[in-house]
């Protein structure tokens, strides 16, 4: 089963709007932390925003804002007033723990969702 | 400030060729990751590294091995290469003891088997 679902392959949304990308996740781990990246065409990784599933408030960074529902197990990406600049694919990410000899973390990823920003 | 680097940046193989992709990280950082990246695909797990010494299968082992050589560095061989692993790898690093410091990727390696 996937532990990371995004459900949106791409995404259209016009410029000065905002825009939600859909994340979804299952763990077993009552301690884990959700991310999004965000990978422009020029290929690099870039780190937008995290959500630890403790926190109590969701959390922003800028433009981007995390809606975290954590009974429904849901962490989706909110941009708002969209820019040209934002056209990238996004990626959901979950690291969770797991017990090999002590805690550690593994860091799993979505499929991503390519969005476009019209002019 | 180097973050994290790997090496080389592009590489094209023969199918049967052997090849290592070298990561090193100046963070400090405990853990480490290997990755690929296919069309469609997203970024799938190949090997991950808690510490120095430790390696664990990802969701994508087969046909790859690891090497966590010291903290800084964590390699990925191809011991014979096939057309199926035609892609781009990216290896991470993150600081395991806290949950919530994200992962630093490096550039990327495109791989074409040929």
């Amino acid at each position: 089963a996937q532990k990371i679902t995004q459900t949106q392959p791409g995404m259209f949304v016009q410029e000065k709007e905002a825009v939600t990308l859909d994340c979804t996740y299952d763990t077993s781990d009552p301690s884990y932390g959700l991310f999004w990246y965000k990978q422009p065409s020029s290929g690099e990784m870039i780190f937008l925003i995290y959500q630890g599933s403790y926190d109590q408030q969701n959390a922003t960074e800028g433009r981007y804002s995390l809606n975290f529902q954590k009974a429904r197990k849901s962490a989706n990406l909110v941009i708002s007033a969209s820019q040209l600049g934002d056209s990238a694919m996004y990626f959901c990410a979950m690291r969770e723990a797991y017990y090999s000899g002590g805690s550690n973390y593994k860091l799993t990823f979505g499929k991503g969702t390519l969005l476009t920003v019209n002019p | 400030n180097a973050g994290v680097t790997q090496t080389p940046k592009f590489q094209v193989l023969k199918t049967g060729q052997s090849m290592t992709l070298q990561c090193a990280q100046d963070m400090n950082h405990n853990s480490m990751y290997w990755y690929r990246q296919d069309p469609g695909m997203g970024l799938r797990l190949i090997y991950y590294s808690a510490s120095e010494g430790t390696t664990d299968k990802g969701e994508v082992p087969n046909g790859y091995n690891v090497s966590r050589l010291n903290k800084r560095e964590f390699s990925l061989r191809l011991e014979s290469a096939a057309p199926s692993q035609t892609s781009v790898y990216f290896c991470a690093s993150s600081e395991a003891a806290s949950r919530v410091t994200e992962a630093f990727f490096g550039q990327g390696t495109r791989l074409t088997v040929v």
